[in-house]
């Protein structure tokens, strides 16, 4: 059965950081694109970041450019999210997700077949 | 960037009811395989999302066939044959064509009994 098991949210004042991470069981994760997707109180839901098997390709929305860093240990089947200069507009559920099998720069895939449950970031002062 | 836009906004349905909900994009979502990377998710208050529909039409394992995709090129449609109370959430169209530099959802479609 496949899981995905996120933790390290919480209420952080502006400007803060925190490390979000995603535990991931029942696939062979090395061989799936990551991602985190979050949704903000009353928002949609909105991609945040993703990134290659191998680590060698990363990808983030606009806004959190230069401020979020993802990554990954295959050895340990974990997902990372570095994030850092929060504001207040990065308040939202963040979720794990798996993307897809592609390993080409051509292929597409379906994505987002599995979630995590989320976790709370809280960005008060 | 690539826009998706959802309608309509908000969905009361009377229980056994159909529903229909429309997205549509600001470019093309056919990639040069053929293939149109259009899916559709469910997310349940208080519950993680679940996708239902991948590539368009595509059902995922476990979704009731009361739920079906349709549409090409721009316009995509996510239809309920037959409203039922557990069907209460919000409805997102996402893009995959356009990848790896980002995924687009839709803003979200709020289904709830009438």
């Amino acid at each position: 059965e496949v899981q995905l098991v996120e933790s390290g949210g919480g209420v952080v004042q502006p400007g803060g950081s925190l490390r979000l991470s995603c535990a991931a069981s029942g696939f062979s994760f090395g061989n799936y694109w990551m991602s985190w997707v979050r949704q903000a109180p009353g928002k949609g839901l909105e991609w945040v970041a993703n990134i290659k098997q191998d680590v060698s390709e990363k990808y983030y929305v606009e806004s959190v450019k230069g401020r979020f860093t993802i990554s990954r240990d295959n050895a340990r089947n974990s997902l990372f999210l570095q994030m850092n200069s929060l504001r207040d507009e990065d308040t939202a559920v963040y979720y794990c997700a798996r993307d897809t099998d592609c390993n080409t720069r051509n292929c597409r895939g379906a994505a987002f077949d599995y979630w995590g449950q989320g976790t709370q970031v809280t960005v008060s002062s | 960037d690539i826009w998706l836009t959802q309608s309509p906004l908000s969905l009361p349905v009377t229980l056994g009811q159909p529903a229909s909900i429309s997205c549509r994009s600001s470019q093309s979502l056919v990639y040069s395989d053929g293939e149109t990377y259009l899916n559709w998710f469910q997310k349940r208050p208080g519950q993680s999302p679940r996708r239902l529909i991948y590539k368009v039409s595509n059902r995922d394992a476990g979704v009731p066939d009361r739920f079906s995709g349709s549409g090409s090129g721009t316009d995509f449609t996510l239809k309920i044959s037959r409203v039922e109370a557990d069907d209460v959430g919000i409805y997102y169209c996402m893009q995959g064509t356009h990848w790896p530099q980002g995924y687009t959802f839709g803003q979200g479609t709020k289904l709830e009994i009438k």
